[in-house]
């Protein structure tokens, strides 16, 4: 059972440039989620996808976007790179979001990809 | 005021103890708790969820969930060196459209 997968997993860029991450889900979740972790703080909500829509949205600009396909995997965008993005950004998925107001659904990360912005 | 908090720590406690983690959360909507492991340069790992009020034990973890006092805890026995690192809290809504962590809790525990 493949878990949730992220691409790719360390990359650099420089400053205005920007940049896209990929997210496959687990086997049998199609809602994925979107997370930043700066060094020393807990993960940041970004925004969730569910049915290729963005469901709902973190305290993140416009300059971070995402895309969720038909396969339900995803992908986040952000432009105009600034120092302040170098992160590690986590995908998270869980179970569908018509079926997920009950208790007993878990959302599972992915390994991350690690960003540094120079 | 933040969504959900925890003491940074450092927690040090000797192996064998029993380490005891806390964390507070604001949004009383919300309906499911996890407490995660993270590893320095790691994704965070899910050791326990709770749903409802009480106690949830798996092996040597059990997890504490007041909704009243909008409080929720995690007990780790017999700790080891291996159980050392940052444990995240983390507490929203059951489709996670409204999922916040704490800033973690770095445990060390001492052979």
């Amino acid at each position: 059972d493949a878990g949730v997968t992220q691409s790719p997993t360390h990359l650099i860029k420089t400053r205005g440039q920007q940049v896209t991450l990929r997210c496959s889900p687990k086997s049998g979740h199609d809602t994925v989620s979107w997370y930043q972790q700066a060094l020393g703080q807990g993960p940041q909500f970004i925004f969730q996808y569910y049915e290729e829509e963005e469901r709902q949205r973190g305290n993140f600009p416009d300059r971070f976007s995402g895309h969720q396909f038909p396969n339900y995997s995803s992908e986040l965008n952000v432009n105009a790179l600034l120092l302040g993005d170098s992160a590690l950004y986590l995908c998270a998925s869980s179970l569908a979001y018509r079926l997920s107001d009950r208790s007993g659904n878990t959302i599972y990360f992915g390994e991350g990809s690690w960003l540094t912005v120079v | 005021q933040k969504e959900v908090e925890q003491n940074s720590g450092p927690l040090s406690v000797p192996e064998g103890a029993i380490a005891s983690l806390n964390c507070t959360y604001s949004d009383r909507g919300s309906q499911s708790f996890f407490w995660y492991r993270q590893y320095s340069g790691k994704s965070p790992e899910l050791i326990m969820s709770i749903y409802s009020n009480g106690d949830k034990e798996d092996g040597r973890f059990t997890a504490q969930l007041n909704k009243a006092s909008q409080y929720v805890s995690l007990l780790i026995r017999d700790s080891q060196p291996s159980d050392s690192a940052t444990y995240l809290c983390a507490g929203g809504l059951y489709n996670f459209n409204k999922f916040y962590f704490g800033s973690g809790t770095k445990l060390n525990v001492k052979p």
